[in-house]
C-alpha cells in the first residue's frame, strides 16, 4: 500500500513565524501535490513536483514555497504565516506512465496560524 | 471560479441510492476522478473515467458524458458508512497535458439516515 506520511497534524503558529510542513511518500511516485482545503472552496493545488528539484505553481502559489530534494520528500514551506493560511494542508502523490494516475494523499496537517 | 461544480449537500436514506452530479468546463480532458472523504480524513480513490459509459465498482458506478462535460457517481444500498464527502475532479482549465494536474470540485456532504 501506498502510504504518505505528514509530519504534524496539527500546528499552532503566530503571524509571521516560518512554518515547514513536510510530506514523505514511500512508494517511489514521480508526482507530488500540496493542496489546501477550505470549506466551501474544495482542494485547491499550490504547488506540485514532476521530478526532483523540478517545481511547479499550481493555482493558488502566493505566499507559499517548496522543495524537492529528494524524490520521496516534498516540502511546503510559508516564509511568513498570515492568519489567512489557516487551512487544512494535504499532501498526495501520484505514479507517472500507466494507470489513471490517482492521487493517495496524506492524513493532512491542519494548521492554525493566531 | 471553479472550473468543477457539484451539489453541496444531498441526504438519503439506508438502503436507497444517491446520484452526485458534476459538470466540468475544459479543453485538456484526460479523465474525471471521483474520491471519498470521510470527516477528519484524507481522501481516496474511488473511480476513474476518461471514455464515456459507465463504469461499475461493486455498490459504487461512475458515469461520464465527454460530450456533455458531465459525470455522476452512484451510489446504491447506501450504508450509514457512506456518510461522507465525494469530490469530483478533473483537469485544470486551461491545461493540455493535465498528467497529475488535478482540480476539484467543492464536494458533495452526503448524509445517510437510519
Amino acid at each position: 500500500d501506498v502510504k504518505v506520511t505528514q509530519s504534524s497534524r496539527y500546528l499552532v503558529k503566530r503571524t509571521g513565524e516560518k512554518v515547514f510542513l513536510e510530506c514523505v511518500q514511500d512508494m517511489d511516485h514521480e508526482n507530488m501535490f500540496w493542496y489546501r482545503q477550505d470549506p466551501g472552496l474544495g482542494l485547491r493545488l499550490i504547488y506540485f513536483s514532476y521530478d526532483v528539484k523540478m517545481k511547479e505553481k499550481g493555482d493558488i502559489p502566493e505566499g507559499y514555497s517548496v522543495s524537492r530534494e529528494k524524490k520521496e520528500r516534498f516540502s511546503l514551506i510559508l516564509e511568513s504565516a498570515s492568519t489567512n493560511q489557516t487551512s487544512m494542508y494535504l499532501c498526495a502523490s501520484s505514479l507517472s506512465g500507466e494507470g489513471p494516475g490517482e492521487l493517495f494523499f496524506g492524513e493532512g496537517s491542519r494548521l492554525t496560524v493566531l | 471560479g471553479q472550473n468543477i461544480d457539484q451539489p453541496t449537500e444531498m441526504t438519503a436514506t439506508e438502503g436507497a441510492i444517491v446520484q452526485i452530479n458534476c459538470t466540468y468546463q475544459t479543453s485538456g480532458f484526460n479523465g474525471l476522478f471521483w474520491y471519498q472523504q470521510h470527516a477528519g480524513e484524507a481522501p481516496t480513490f474511488l473511480s476513474y473515467n476518461v471514455l464515456d459509459g459507465l463504469e461499475e465498482k461493486g455498490r459504487f458506478s461512475s458515469f461520464l458524458s465527454r460530450s456533455k462535460g458531465y459525470s455522476y457517481l452512484l451510489l446504491k444500498e447506501l450504508q450509514m458508512k457512506d456518510s461522507a464527502s465525494y469530490l469530483c475532479a478533473g483537469p485544470r482549465l486551461g491545461t493540455t497535458d493535465s498528467w497529475g494536474k488535478f482540480q476539484f470540485g467543492a464536494g458533495t456532504q452526503v448524509v445517510v439516515t437510519p
